[in-house]
Order: structure tokens, then C-alpha cells, then sequence
């Protein structure tokens, strides 16, 4: 089975400051990684996800994650934050046929 | 394209009382998948149908069934419900059940078990 870690549960950090949302995943299979962002009172939405090839990903929005095999780790990171990012992210971890763990959330807020 | 709708948003059950949610997927999508997400245990996978088979189910009591119709559309169902079903029920959909896909989700609903 997979699971998921996320290794910070708040992460408060300043306007225009880079930040980093770890998660750290666990699988005996090859596995397709997902990062979602929730606002309040909706659903999620996909952010980005790795499925294979380039281990570097990016969002439309200026996030990026880096697949890295050996540390089983697919970190979240943006260099500049802006108010409109405070939001819940979540890491979630997919292996063929199997269904969608997620992790328990870190909850990114932007201070002005 | 219209999103993933469910109905209704919110809700209020007392203990012992059975609900049914409803989930309409992205025109097109075939697959649908169940989640609840509470505060303590986060977002948990309860069921994923396709073609109106279930896929997959979640560790989760048999109080809590679902149903996929032709159109595509699916409810969930739980009975004698108890105060810790209180949470948000997420439904998201895909073309089809390919691990590979973006799940899209709805806006949830929110049950309230008094």
C-alpha cells in the first residue's frame, strides 16, 4: 500500500518570501504524484502532478515540485508567494489500479 | 464544460438518520470517486465506480454504500448515521479509472450528524 507524509502540518511565511511544502511518500511500486490546493469552502484542485519523464514539474501559477526517486520525496516550492496562495495543500500519492492516498494537509497562510 | 456538482451543499442529520448525497460528474466523465475529509483523519477514500461497477472501496463500514447510474451520475448513501460522519464529502471525476488522470472535484458537501 502507499501512504503519504506530509512533514508540515502549518507553514506561515511573508509576502513575496520562497517556501517549500515537504511530503515524503511511501510505495513498493511505481507510483504517480499529485499536489492539490483547496481554498475554503471548495473542493480541490490540481495544482500539478509528476507522472513520469522530467522529474521537475510546474504550475501555471508559479509552483513547482521535484520528483526525487531515491529520497521518495515530491517537495512543493514557490520563490515568491502572494496573499492569493493562502490556502490548504495536499501531496497525494497514486500507484496503478490502486486508489488515491493523500496526505493529512499543510496549511500554507501568507502574511502580508 | 460545466464542473463536478454535488447537491446538496450542506446538510443537517440527527443520529440514527440514513442520507443520500448526489454527485454529478463532468459531461463525459465515466469514473467517480467518493472522499471524506474530516479535520482529525484528513481525506479518506471511501469508493470509485466506473461504468456502474465499483473499482474500489475504502475502509469504511457497510453503512456507507454507493450507486453509479448510466448517465454516469452517483450517490452515496450513508445509514444510521452516527456523529462522527460528520464531515465533507468529496466526489471527483475522470474520464475514465486511469491512476494517471486528474481527478476533478466537486465543491463537497458538508453533513452535520446532530
Amino acid at each position: 500500500a502507499q501512504s503519504v507524509t506530509q512533514l508540515d502540518s502549518q507553514v506561515p511565511v511573508f509576502e513575496e518570501a520562497p517556501v517549500e511544502l515537504r511530503c515524503n511518500y511511501s510505495s513498493s511500486v511505481s507510483v504517480y504524484l499529485f499536489w492539490y490546493v483547496q481554498y475554503p469552502n471548495q473542493g480541490l484542485q490540481l495544482l500539478l502532478k509528476y507522472l513520469s519523464g522530467s522529474t521537475l514539474v510546474e504550475s501555471i501559477n508559479g509552483f513547482e515540485a521535484e520528483f526525487n526517486k531515491s529520497q521518495t520525496s515530491f517537495h512543493l516550492r514557490k520563490p515568491s508567494v502572494h496573499i492569493s496562495d493562502t490556502a490548504e495543500y495536499f501531496c497525494a500519492v497514486r500507484a496503478s489500479g490502486n486508489d488515491m492516498r493523500f496526505g493529512a494537509g499543510t496549511r500554507l497562510t501568507v502574511k502580508p | 464544460k460545466a464542473g463536478v456538482t454535488q447537491t446538496p451543499r450542506y446538510l443537517i442529520k440527527t443520529r440514527g438518520q440514513q442520507v443520500t448525497l448526489s454527485c454529478s460528474p463532468i459531461s463525459g466523465h465515466r469514473s467517480v470517486s467518493w472522499y471524506q475529509q474530516t479535520p482529525g483523519q484528513g481525506l479518506q477514500f471511501l469508493f470509485e465506480y466506473f461504468s456502474e461497477t465499483q473499482r474500489n472501496k475504502g475502509n469504511f463500514p457497510g453503512r456507507f454504500s454507493g450507486r453509479q447510474f448510466s448517465n454516469s451520475r452517483s450517490e452515496m448513501n450513508v445509514s444510521t448515521l452516527e456523529l462522527g460522519d460528520s464531515a465533507l464529502y468529496l466526489c471527483a471525476s475522470t474520464a475514465v479509472p486511469e491512476s494517471r488522470d486528474t481527478q476533478y472535484f466537486g465543491p463537497g458537501t458538508r453533513l452535520t450528524v446532530l
